[in-house]
């Protein structure tokens, strides 16, 4: 297995603009997380899916982040607009439960001026 | 006070000596323990899990809970350069996984 593919690795945008990533989960894992990594905040759960529903979202930090699920193999984390504060290294993870191993992907990292 | 508290570090150590990493949490809820390890522009990938309390040995790496004292270590025997990283804790109870902030480690040759 290729692992949790993540795409683009950098993205380098102004503010104001639209931000897309994606993710491709690990194939036959059910749980999908979106994480937020930050030198000042660490690493941080923004949402969490579960058979391609969102469980929690209550780690998205305003409406201008958005995240969907259409199929199993396939996620989006959207901000729109995008602000120099969003800023950081996201990461999707993907497993089988929430209490078993998450299987990080390599990050997307965020540049936005 | 946050949920998983973790010394940022950096922690800079020569090749061969026994490091010890360590996390503080405050919520009693908190059954599962992870350590992760995050290589320089990586993604996290677990390096460790146990279950409640006790310790958990696995080759150079020794993880040990205390849930009485809210207190958790993970220690790497004769370290080496390889294992220089970014270690975050983890912890969960019937929620998903909360993270310490890391401590960057170099294990200097």
């Amino acid at each position: 297995d290729a692992g949790v593919i993540q795409s683009p690795r950098h993205e380098v945008t102004e503010m104001g603009q639209e931000v897309t990533l994606r993710c491709k989960p690990i194939s036959g894992h059910d749980y999908l997380f979106w994480y937020r990594q930050t030198m000042m905040r660490g690493l941080e759960l923004l949402i969490y899916f579960n058979n391609n529903v969102p469980i929690d979202d209550s780690g998205m930090p305003e409406d201008r982040f958005s995240a969907k699920m259409p199929n199993a193999s396939f996620s989006t984390l959207k901000i729109q607009p995008s602000e120099p504060r969003d800023s950081a290294v996201y990461f999707c993870a993907s497993g089988t439960s929430p209490q078993e191993t998450q299987y990080f992907g390599p990050g997307t990292r965020l540049l936005v001026l | 006070q946050k949920e998983v508290e973790q010394d940022p570090g950096p922690l800079s150590v020569p090749e061969g000596a026994i490091v010890s990493l360590n996390c503080t949490y405050s919520n009693s809820a908190f059954q599962y323990f992870m350590w992760y390890r995050q290589y320089s522009r990586k993604g996290p990938e677990l390096l460790m899990y146990t279950y409640s309390s006790g310790n958990k040995e696995d080759g150079r790496f020794t993880a040990q809970v205390d849930k009485s004292s809210k207190y958790i270590s993970l220690f790497i025997r004769d370290s080496q350069p390889s294992d220089s990283a970014t270690y975050l804790c983890a912890m969960k109870g019937n929620t998903p996984l909360v993270f310490g902030k890391g401590t960057r480690l170099s294990v200097i040759a």
